[in-house]
């Protein structure tokens, strides 16, 4: 079963606008981690934000912004006032608590384009 | 540039010929990844070191596929009998930790390697 699933292959937003990018994701560990991850045109995967399962708040980052519902078992990332250099891949990740279990699971992705 | 480097960004060979791929992680970092990332889609784990430990192989997919990090910094992706299948982006990525959810991972820009 899918670790991590990001149902939006593509967006559009318009400059200055606020986009929301989707991630549901399963686990049966109570201690885990959520990443997202923005992968330009250029391949490297940059980090954005931080949410850990047992963080009471959400987490912000500048203009990033997570919107963790444990019990939906969704993180869904918000990028405020988005900019032309905001076009990219967006990837969401997950890490399980496992101490023998050290790796990302990505979701497939969500392109979003910023138009002028 | 303090950040991972992997070489060569770029990678053609032919069907059968073998191909390794470096990864230079950040000076210190324990921890050191390497995962696979098809065309538009999301990275997949193939393997994990802890210093010069390979503690998981679980995500290599044939025994054509090998790793190796002998002094615990430069890792090197070692391919044989190349197929078809196997092209892909080759990501890199080191982390200071060896455990705990919030465990960020820092990525290099990748090897592409196209298999003809």
């Amino acid at each position: 079963a899918q670790k991590i699933t990001q149902t939006q292959p593509g967006m559009f937003v318009q400059e200055k606008e606020a986009v929301t990018l989707d991630c549901t994701y399963d686990t049966s560990d109570p201690s885990y981690g959520l990443f997202w991850y923005k992968q330009p045109s250029s391949g490297e995967m940059i980090f954005l934000i931080y949410q850990g399962s047992y963080d009471q708040q959400n987490a912000t980052e500048g203009r990033y912004s997570l919107n963790f519902q444990k019990a939906r078992k969704s993180a869904n990332l918000v990028i405020s006032a988005s900019q032309l250099g905001d076009s990219a891949m967006y990837f969401c990740a997950m890490r399980e608590g496992d101490p023998n279990d050290y790796k990302l699971s990505f979701g497939a992705g969500t392109t979003v384009t910023v138009r002028a | 540039g303090a950040g991972v480097s992997q070489s060569p960004r770029y990678k053609v060979a032919k069907r059968g010929q073998d191909v390794a791929l470096r990864c230079d992680p950040i000076s210190g970092h324990v921890s050191l990844f390497w995962y696979q990332q098809a065309l538009g889609q999301g990275p997949e784990f193939l393997t994990y070191f802890q210093n010069e430990a390979q503690l998981d192989k679980s995500g290599l997919p044939s025994d054509r596929f090998f790793a190796e990090r002998p002094e615990g910094s430069v890792s090197t992706l070692k391919i044989q009998r190349t197929q078809q299948e196997d092209s892909a982006v080759y990501l890199c990525a080191s982390s200071p930790r060896t455990s705990g959810s919030y465990n960020e991972q820092f990525f290099g820009p990748g090897t592409r390697l196209t298999v003809l």
